[in-house]
């Protein structure tokens, strides 16, 4: 498996409280993603980034900041967390764009 | 971005041939079909891709169509542990950021 890892892997919040999802990566690769996966709705992009500092927004980014201070660490945050992102969430990395991603084990997050 | 479109689910017997078809009959000429699969609550995992001609690796082959609007996945010999959700992902090359996963086929491999 890719080294990728993400941390917490579950995680019970509030509504309205600040959680922040870790990933981190020890194969140097530039590109990192955030993901969420919803029943029937796959699996949607919701920030990228393409090297540190550089990131951008994906599909569904309302809600949702990203920090990337290292190659090998990319941060999800939602600064409020409501009950509309409970979700399974996963971290991808790649080298460049091309489209052979790997991903991480996920991570679930409820909230109440 | 072309659409594409997966049979919701498939049953296959574990040693036979598991054949996962996918339309996507308005792709462009420049744009891939990309495999992936995603085994229960795991990471989804990159199978194979091709633009349009037949591709085979360690895990599956790739038939495109001569037209290109439809592709079929096939797994040689599936096993218990192939049982996922398989996903056909149609993209231009070197776009990784705007990949986007549909609901993909429930491939069920049974004794």
């Amino acid at each position: 498996d890719a080294g990728i890892t993400q941390s917490p892997r579950h995680k019970v919040t509030e509504t309205g409280t600040p959680v922040t999802l870790r990933c981190h990566q020890t194969e140097n690769h530039r590109y990192m993603y955030w993901y969420r996966q919803d029943p029937g709705h796959g699996l949607r992009l919701i920030h990228y980034s393409y090297g540190v500092k550089d990131t951008d927004k994906g599909e569904v980014s309302d809600g949702y900041s990203v920090s990337r201070s290292k190659t090998e660490d990319f941060l999800l945050t939602l600064e409020s967390a409501t009950s509309s992102q409970t979700s399974v969430y996963f971290c991808a990395i790649s080298p460049g764009q091309e489209e052979k991603l790997f991903f991480g084990s996920g991570t679930q997050l409820s909230v109440l | 971005d072309a659409k594409t479109t997966q049979p919701t689910s498939m049953d296959c017997a574990e040693g036979r041939a598991a054949n996962l078809p996918c339309n996507h009959s308005t792709i462009s000429g420049n744009e891939y079909v990309y495999w992936y699969r995603q085994i229960h609550s795991q990471g989804p995992q990159y199978i194979i891709h091709g633009l349009k001609n037949n591709e085979t690796n360690e895990m599956a082959s790739l038939i495109i169509t001569e037209d290109r609007k439809s592709s079929t996945l096939i797994l040689p010999h599936a096993t218990l542990r192939d049982t996922a959700v398989y996903y056909c992902i149609v993209r231009v090359y070197g776009t990784a950021s705007k990949l986007t996963f549909g609901t993909g086929t429930r491939l069920q491999v049974t004794l």
